[in-house]
C-alpha cells in the first residue's frame, strides 16, 4: 500500500535559522508531490507541487522542495525562518493515475523568537 | 472569486442526531473530496466523487453519507451511526492532480 511518512511531528527552531521537513513515501511509479500549510482552525493551504520537471520546485512564502527518486523522499526547506512560518505542514503523494492523495501525520513547525 | 467554501463554520450533535456538512466550490472542478481531520492523525479519506452522480467510499466512511447531485456541491451527512464525530472536517476539489481546500468546519459533540 502507498505511504507517506514524516518523521518529525514537531520541529523547534530559532527565528532567521534555515529549516527542513522531512517527507519521505513509499516508492512506486510515477508520483506527484505536495506541500501544504496549515494554520490553526484553517484549511489547507497548497505551498508547493511537483508533477514534473524540475526536481528543485519553488513555492510560496520562500520555500522549496527538492524531489530525489531514488532515496524517495521531498523534503521542504526554507533558509531563513520567520515567526508568521508558525504553522503545520502536510506532505501528501498521489501515484500517476490514482484518483486519491495520501497525507502524512503532519509536523509542527515552532518557530522560536 | 474562486474558490471552497463551507458551512457552518462550527456545528454541534446531540445525541442520535443526523448532521450535514456543506461544501460548494466555484473552480468547475469535477472531483471533490471530504476528510476527517484528528489530532496527531493527518487526514483521513471519508468520501470522494469523480463526477456528478457518482462517489466512492475511501477508507473511513462507515457511519458517513455523501450526495453529489451537482458539479458545485458535496454535502457530508454525519449519521447517528458515527459514534465518534468530534473532529476537524475539510472539503477538498480537484484538477490537475491538484488538491484545493475549503476552511473547514468543525464538529463537536454535546
Amino acid at each position: 500500500a502507498q505511504s507517506v511518512t514524516q518523521l518529525d511531528s514537531q520541529v523547534p527552531v530559532f527565528e532567521e535559522a534555515p529549516v527542513e521537513l522531512r517527507c519521505n513515501y513509499s516508492s512506486s511509479v510515477s508520483v506527484y508531490l505536495f506541500w501544504y500549510v496549515q494554520y490553526p482552525n484553517q484549511g489547507l493551504q497548497l505551498l508547493l507541487k511537483y508533477l514534473s520537471g524540475s526536481t528543485l520546485v519553488k513555492g510560496i512564502n520562500g520555500f522549496e522542495a527538492e524531489f530525489n527518486k531514488s532515496q524517495t523522499s521531498f523534503h521542504l526547506r526554507k533558509p531563513s525562518v520567520h515567526i508568521s512560518d508558525t504553522a503545520e505542514y502536510f506532505c501528501a503523494v498521489s501515484w500517476g493515475g490514482y484518483q486519491k492523495v495520501t497525507f502524512g501525520t503532519g509536523t509542527k513547525l515552532q518557530v522560536i523568537p | 472569486d474562486g474558490g471552497i467554501t463551507q458551512s457552518p463554520k462550527y456545528l454541534f450533535r446531540k445525541e442520535g442526531q443526523n448532521v450535514t456538512l456543506s461544501c460548494e466550490q466555484n473552480l468547475n472542478h469535477d472531483a471533490m473530496y471530504w476528510y476527517r481531520q484528528d489530532p496527531g492523525q493527518g487526514l483521513r479519506l471519508i468520501y470522494y466523487s469523480q463526477i456528478v452522480n457518482d462517489f466512492q467510499k475511501g477508507d473511513i466512511a462507515e457511519g458517513y453519507s455523501v450526495s453529489r447531485e451537482k458539479k458545485e456541491s458535496f454535502p457530508l451527512t454525519v449519521t447517528s451511526a458515527q459514534k465518534n464525530p468530534t473532529a476537524f472536517y475539510l472539503c477538498a476539489s480537484k484538477a490537475t492532480e491538484t488538491q484545493y481546500f475549503g476552511p473547514g468546519t468543525r464538529l463537536l459533540v454535546l
